[in-house]
């Protein structure tokens, strides 16, 4: 059973880095058959694509927060993760990590999702 | 890019079938086959219900059925059940190669 789960600060402050960690169990991202992405729900709204990471490093982010995104990927340790600089308080949501079956959406597993707050 | 539109809401009582739109232009919807449609319960992850227009994922419940016209998909759920209570998100490939969403639906079973 493939599983995601986040782990990360859920308080950051402002104008800091937020980063966050997704491991990944019963699945190997070297596989190289999906792509591993990141997505926000912010307060009360709706969902927002972040970017994703395929296992050998290339990635695709969102153009509106791309100035601001690196998804990195460590095979070794079966792990990717995200880092958002210059945070606000608007980039307080729900992030999750999941799995795109093919670059073009249809993510089939999804972690649990971790809370992150910017507040000084 | 603009999030897709879905209705804000919509409702229906038991056995019943509803449809949820999701409307976007010819750069996303309208020019690719690739949207997919979320089930989401509060406080849960999403739920991948249709991919690829109108596939359903191993599991899920032939009652969830999707497709497109144009630049707008539907999902449609027939026998509508108390569980299907949720919000219901739609998501589209875009030309320039990033993923949309819509802003979601809230689905009340009366």
């Amino acid at each position: 059973q493939v599983q995601l789960q986040e782990s990360g600060p859920g308080l950051v402050k402002p104008s800091q880095t937020l980063s966050l960690t997704c491991t990944v169990s019963g699945d190997s991202i070297s596989s190289g058959t999906y792509y591993w992405t990141w997505i926000r729900q912010l307060p009360g709204k709706g969902l927002e694509w972040i970017g994703y990471i395929y296992y050998n490093g290339r990635t695709y982010y969102n153009p509106s927060l791309k100035s601001r995104v690196t998804i990195l990927v460590d095979t070794s340790k079966n792990q990717f993760s995200l880092n958002l600089s210059s945070v606000t308080a608007a980039d307080t949501a729900v992030y999750f990590c999941a799995r795109d079956r093919d670059g073009y959406g249809g993510f089939d597993y999804w972690g649990q999702g971790t809370l992150v707050t910017v507040s000084s | 890019q603009s999030a897709l539109t879905q209705p804000a809401s919509v409702s229906g009582s038991p056995g019943q079938s509803i449809t949820i739109s999701c409307t976007g232009t010819s750069s996303d919807i309208g020019g690719h086959n690739y949207v997919s449609w979320y089930q989401q319960h509060p406080g849960k992850a999403p739920k991948l219900m249709i991919y690829d227009v109108s596939k359903r994922p191993s599991g899920v419940s032939n009652r969830f059925s999707g497709s497109k016209s144009g630049n707008t998909a539907s999902l449609t759920i027939s026998g509508l059940q108390p569980e299907d209570e949720a919000d219901y998100y739609c998501s589209s490939y875009t030309s320039n190669g990033a993923l949309v969403f819509g802003g979601g639906t809230e689905l009340t079973v009366l």
